[in-house]
């Protein structure tokens, strides 16, 4: 079965300090990995995705997330946070064989940046 | 305008009444999907469509009907509301096999 797992409820951070808010996943075949950001009273917003290819993805915002197979790890990470990341992260996952199409979110990892 | 609206944006109700959530899309997509989302559970997928004809049962369908009434338009009835329902709803919409979802802000659902 799929699953996405972030450890984290919250990660602290001060701002100009890099940041990394983990997620692992489990699911049969190829993975389709996404991060997206939720702010306060809106929906999700996608950030970026892993498909296929090399391993280090940039997304918008200045976000990256790197792809590790051997660890099915898909961490987030910015090299130097801003306050205005402060938000709510989610990674999710979607299969690639039949009966895995569906995506399967995490329960979200609050990220806190401090001034 | 948003690509993705959901009406009502919030809904205060009594249990045992039937609600209905909406959702309208100007990307053009085939997907449409309906999450909840509560405090520590992260997103939970309700039902998913592929296209106007296909309507399939996501995770926690239970107490949930849907209807696809167009391409642009997919609604998520609660037939009979009860108070675990509470929750916030999104729609969310996605136009390829590896496409990232596109959320509509969703509807903040109060049973009383």
């Amino acid at each position: 079965a799929q699953s996405v797992a972030q450890p984290e409820d919250q990660v602290n951070v001060a701002e100009g300090n890099p940041l990394t808010v983990k997620c692992t996943y489990s699911v049969s075949g190829n993975p389709y990995l996404f991060w997206y950001v939720q702010y306060p009273n809106r929906g999700l917003q996608f950030l970026l995705k892993y498909i296929t290819g090399d391993n280090l993805v940039k997304g918008s915002y200045g976000f990256e997330a790197e792809f590790n197979k051997s660890q099915t790890s898909f961490h987030l990470k910015k090299p130097s946070a801003l306050v205005s990341d402060s938000a709510l992260y989610f990674c999710a996952v979607r299969g690639s064989t039949s009966g895995t199409y569906k995506y399967i979110f995490g329960t979200g990892t609050r990220l806190k940046v401090l001034a | 305008d948003a690509d993705v609206t959901q009406t009502p944006r919030n809904r205060i109700t009594k249990t045992g009444k039937r609600i209905m959530l909406e959702c309208s899309q100007t990307k053009g997509h085939d997907r449409m999907y309906w999450y909840r989302q509560d405090p520590g559970l992260g997103l939970r997928l309700i039902y998913y469509s592929f296209d106007v004809k296909d309507i399939n049962k996501g995770e926690i369908s239970d107490g949930y009907s849907v209807s696809r009434q167009a391409q642009a338009k997919f609604s998520l009835s609660l037939e009979s509301a009860i108070p675990n329902q509470t929750a916030l709803y999104f729609c969310a919409t996605s136009d390829a096999v590896a496409a990232p979802q596109h959320f509509g802000d969703g509807t903040r659902l109060s049973i009383l």
